[in-house]
């Protein structure tokens, strides 16, 4: 069965720093791979997600994430946060059907003036 | 591309009573979409899969004669929570697969209190 773990439930980093957001993915296969920020009270919106190819992904927002086989990592980053960035951010594992997405627990970002 | 409606965006409504939630692929069509709920600071979890035309493959403990799901169209699926509960209360998110079938969009989310 696959499953996401993001160990990091809360962090907070100050405007302008740079953020690592952890995600550590387990699937027998090769992942698709898929990071999600939602806002307060809103849905999710696709940031990044990875297929194949190029290990390194940039995103929406100037995030970029990096996939990495031999740690079952997919972690996020991002070189300058803007406080534009604080919310609840999901990464997620799917098959490659498309029809099984599963997802991490979650991280909020807040982020200091 | 890939806009994903939900509506309404809100809704409060009485024990017992039954309330329909829409969800729209606004700018493509989508044969298959799905319904999450995510209770308070916690992550999605899978209620069901509808396919268009076909009958909802729910998840292991999600009743499907509470949560009625309709997918009629390529663009609109809609969720009916029958005799809704107070427990019932929780958000709503609904997601559409994209075109190339394998990245799903998701809509706003319906937040429903039953009280």
């Amino acid at each position: 069965a696959q499953s996401v773990t993001q160990p990091d439930i809360h962090i907070t980093v100050s405007e302008g720093a740079s953020l690592e957001l952890r995600c550590n993915y387990s699937y027998g296969a090769t992942p698709y791979l898929f990071w999600y920020v939602q806002s307060p009270g809103q849905g999710l919106q696709l940031l990044l997600k990875y297929f194949s190819g190029d290990t390194l992904v940039q995103g929406i927002k100037g995030f970029e994430a990096e996939f990495k086989r031999s740690q079952s990592s997919f972690n996020l980053r991002k070189p300058s946060v803007h406080w534009s960035d604080a919310a609840e951010y999901f990464c997620a594992v799917g098959n490659n059907a498309g029809n099984m997405l599963t997802f991490g627990g979650g991280t909020r970002l807040m982020v200091k003036p | 591309g890939a806009v994903v409606s939900q509506h309404p965006s809100w809704v409060i409504c009485k024990s017992g009573t039954s309330v329909k939630i829409e969800c729209r692929s606004l700018d493509f069509q989508a044969t298959t979409m799905f319904w999450y709920r995510q209770f308070p600071k916690q992550s999605l979890m899978l209620m069901a899969t509808s396919n268009e035309g076909s009958k909802a493959t729910y998840e292991q403990g999600v009743e499907k004669d509470k949560f009625l799901i309709n997918h009629a169209s390529l663009t609109l699926s809609t969720l009916t929570v029958t005799s809704a509960h107070p427990e019932d209360s929780s958000f709503y998110i609904c997601s559409a697969m994209g075109v190339r079938g394998d990245t799903q969009y998701f809509g706003p989310g319906t937040r429903l209190t039953v009280l």
